[in-house]
């Protein structure tokens, strides 16, 4: 079975650091894109960007673009969100999801994801 | 970028009646579309894709059609597990995804 199982719920205060993960099993973890979609309290939901772990090609929302990065750890099948500097707005659940197949020039539909990583920044 | 609206933003429907969801798209994405289903809690939950295929394990009720910048997603006759927010998702602008701002499909 295709699982994607992320990291605990946080709270941190404005300004600190954070890095949250998503280990995917199930599947050839450096052969499958994965993304990150935020949803900030009551909200829709917003793409982020997404990673292929095979070679750590990263592309981003221009919305998320020099905000978040993205990482992978293909060694541990985990793909990482991080924040340098946490603002109160950053606060959201943060989804990982896996694309449910890829061609060479593009990737389809979630599916599937993460149970969510709950980021709360709050002085 | 691809806008992708959703309409209504809330529809009030009764149970055993049937439901029709609405989703535009700023220019055509032609059948890269799939709707997601997510209830108070829970991570998004794929309910169609390709504009018109039902995911695995997903009932007949659900049914989902158009293509271009038309998408509709109806359901045939609600359950009560059926009231919860519904999303539509463009892929065809990769990697540039845009989900909709969600309907929420509440009991009447």
């Amino acid at each position: 079975e295709v699982q994607l199982v992320q990291s605990g719920a946080e709270v941190k205060k404005p300004g600190e650091s954070l890095k949250i993960s998503c280990k995917g099993s199930g599947y050839s973890f450096t052969s499958y894109w994965i993304g990150w979609v935020r949803q900030m309290p009551g909200k829709g939901l917003e793409w982020m960007g997404i990673i292929y772990p095979g070679d750590s090609d990263t592309r981003y929302s221009p919305s998320f673009q020099g905000q978040v990065t993205i990482s992978a750890d293909k060694s541990i099948s985990t793909a990482y969100l991080q924040w340098s500097s946490l603002k109160a707005s950053d606060t959201a659940m943060y989804y990982c999801a896996r694309p449910r197949y890829c061609s060479s020039t593009s990737c389809s539909w979630f599916d599937p994801w993460g149970q969510g990583t709950l980021v709360t920044v709050s002085s | 970028e691809i806008v992708m609206t959703q309409s209504p933003a809330t529809l009030s429907v009764s149970p055993g009646e049937r439901a029709t969801l609405s989703c535009r798209a700023s220019q055509s994405v032609s059948s890269n579309l799939a709707w997601y289903q997510q209830k108070p809690g829970q991570a998004p939950r794929l309910l169609i894709y390709g504009a018109s295929t039902r995911a695995t394990g997903i009932p007949a009720r659900f049914s989902g059609s158009g293509s271009g910048t038309e998408f509709t997603l109806t359901i045939s006759s609600l359950q009560s597990e059926d009231f919860a927010v519904y999303y539509c998702q463009q892929y065809n602008n990769w990697p540039l995804y845009t989900f909709g701002q969600g309907t929420k499909l509440e009991i009447k």
